[in-house]
């Protein structure tokens, strides 16, 4: 149980592209999901919590206009990378909870983001 | 802001070789969960210890959870390559959906 899963897996594009990422929690609801961001060798960095049917809370520094990110239902949260650029380029993962404290959280398998 | 601090941040041992990776914080968490992460995949939960002075064994891993829910510890007994990857502690709060805090993770490699 408890099984979230992102899609898609691996992304290469052009700069200026804008690329949307899928996380979907497969057997359970989540009011809240996160979005994380990791870079080579590092541990994971908190983006943004995404809240269904209402804004996502962003951390300091990361900017929501360039970060899209919806929670349109109990089970999708989406996040778009607009008009991406070669510094964009990262390890994305999405993670979620069954818990109605938000305890443990479950995680994607991510997305690697590639802008060429 | 919580913060927990990981150490080692990298470990490399040969194969058989005991270990053990530390989270240590200031802050009191209502959990305390470790992940296991390998390159290119998300991070795998191995266990959520909640109880201060808490003890849970896994196999050849074991976990334990500070008396004042502020430390916790990772111990590896007979390490094999199979546990190489980088291992992450995350403190969580009881109060509604809130994220996770995660220490800088201990990049292990178990050589055979």
């Amino acid at each position: 149980g408890a099984v979230v899963s992102q899609h898609p897996s691996r992304v290469i594009c052009k700069s200026g592209t804008s690329v949307k990422i899928e996380c979907r929690s497969l057997d359970f609801q989540a009011t809240t999901m996160f979005w994380y961001r990791q870079f080579p060798k590092q541990s994971l960095m908190l983006m943004a919590t995404s809240n269904e049917g209402s804004k996502a809370t962003y951390e300091q520094g990361v900017e929501k206009d360039k970060f899209l990110i919806n929670h349109a239902s109990l089970t999708l949260s989406t996040l778009t990378v607009t008009s991406a650029h070669p510094e964009d380029s990262s390890f994305y993962i999405c993670s979620a909870s069954p818990g109605p404290g938000g305890q443990p959280q479950h995680f994607g398998d991510g997305t690697r983001l590639s802008i060429l | 802001t919580q913060l927990l601090e990981q150490s080692p941040q990298f470990l490399s041992i040969q194969e058989g070789e005991n270990l053990t990776v530390y989270c240590n914080s200031s802050s009191v968490f209502s959990s305390l969960q470790w992940y296991r992460q390998e390159p290119g995949e998300g991070p795998v939960l191995l266990v959520t210890v909640v109880t201060g002075g808490e003890v849970k064994k896994l196999k050849r891993l074991t976990f334990q959870f500070g008396d004042a829910r502020k430390d916790s510890s990772l111990h590896i007994t007979a390490a094999q390559p199979g546990d190489t990857g980088l291992y992450l502690c995350a403190g969580g709060r009881r109060s509604g959906n809130t994220p996770l805090v995660f220490g800088k993770g201990t990049r292990l490699s178990v050589i055979a």
